[in-house]
């Protein structure tokens, strides 16, 4: 399957501090995207990482991407209770249904 | 607000029975995509319409159905329910004119269907 893994599965950290969320996967992909989930509420798009990228900022995030580890990771800096939230890692696999398939997310909790 | 919109916010019904959910893309987005959320399953796609035609087709039961109508609000029907249908049933809508998933995809509030 094409199914993101995020890593790790829940994350507890202290307002200010850094978050690094990873996310693993099988085959090649056309990209990559990253959503947030607060509690029982619709996703919201994050951040999308082409195949042939790096690195990309938004704000307080920071998405790499290593095609040859088939692996990404999303920072969010300087945490704020607000981004407690679940993340998830979406692929779009490359010469196949551009359909994003999901991870199950990992659980980020910010204590204030 | 994604301008997503889902109704009803939350169903409860008993098993056997056969529900219909609405979603309303957000102005100018043809494309609709049906979700199904559980916390053994995780996010799973149902199916895609574009433009009222159905695009891509995920892990969808027989016993669900879509259609998209020419206003482009688009409706999934949940028929003999089981127990295990019990979940958040999210719709998503994004323009989708590259036809190769680079299109942002605008999530509603969900519906969140109980089945006793």
């Amino acid at each position: 399957s094409q199914q993101g893994e995020e890593d790790p599965q829940a994350l507890s950290i202290q307002e200010g501090e850094n978050a690094t969320m990873n996310c693993s996967y099988k085959t090649s992909i056309n990209n990559l995207q990253w959503y947030r989930q607060n509690s029982g509420r619709g996703l919201v798009h994050l951040i999308l990482i082409r195949s042939n990228e790096r690195e990309k900022h938004s704000g307080r995030l920071r998405v790499t991407l290593d095609t040859s580890k088939k692996s990404s990771s999303l920072l969010i800096t300087a945490s704020r209770a607000a981004d407690t939230a679940s993340y998830f890692c979406a692929t779009v696999a490359s010469g196949g249904s551009y359909i994003p398939t999901f991870g199950r997310g990992t659980s980020l909790i910010v204590h204030p | 607000d994604s301008g997503v919109t889902q109704t009803p916010k939350h169903l409860i019904t008993a098993t056997g029975q056969r529900v219909t959910l609405r979603c309303s893309p957000r102005s100018g987005d043809l494309s609709v995509y049906w979700y199904q959320q559980s916390l053994d399953q995780g996010l799973q796609f149902l199916i895609q319409y574009y433009n009222g035609e159905e695009r891509a087709k995920g892990n969808i039961l027989e016993r669900f159905s879509a259609q998209q109508f020419p206003d482009l609000h688009s409706e999934l029907n949940l028929s003999s329910l089981e127990l295990g249908d019990s979940a958040l049933y999210f719709c998503a809508s994004s323009v989708e004119s590259s036809g190769i998933g680079t299109d942002t995809q605008y999530f509603g509030p969900g519906t969140r269907l109980t089945v006793l």
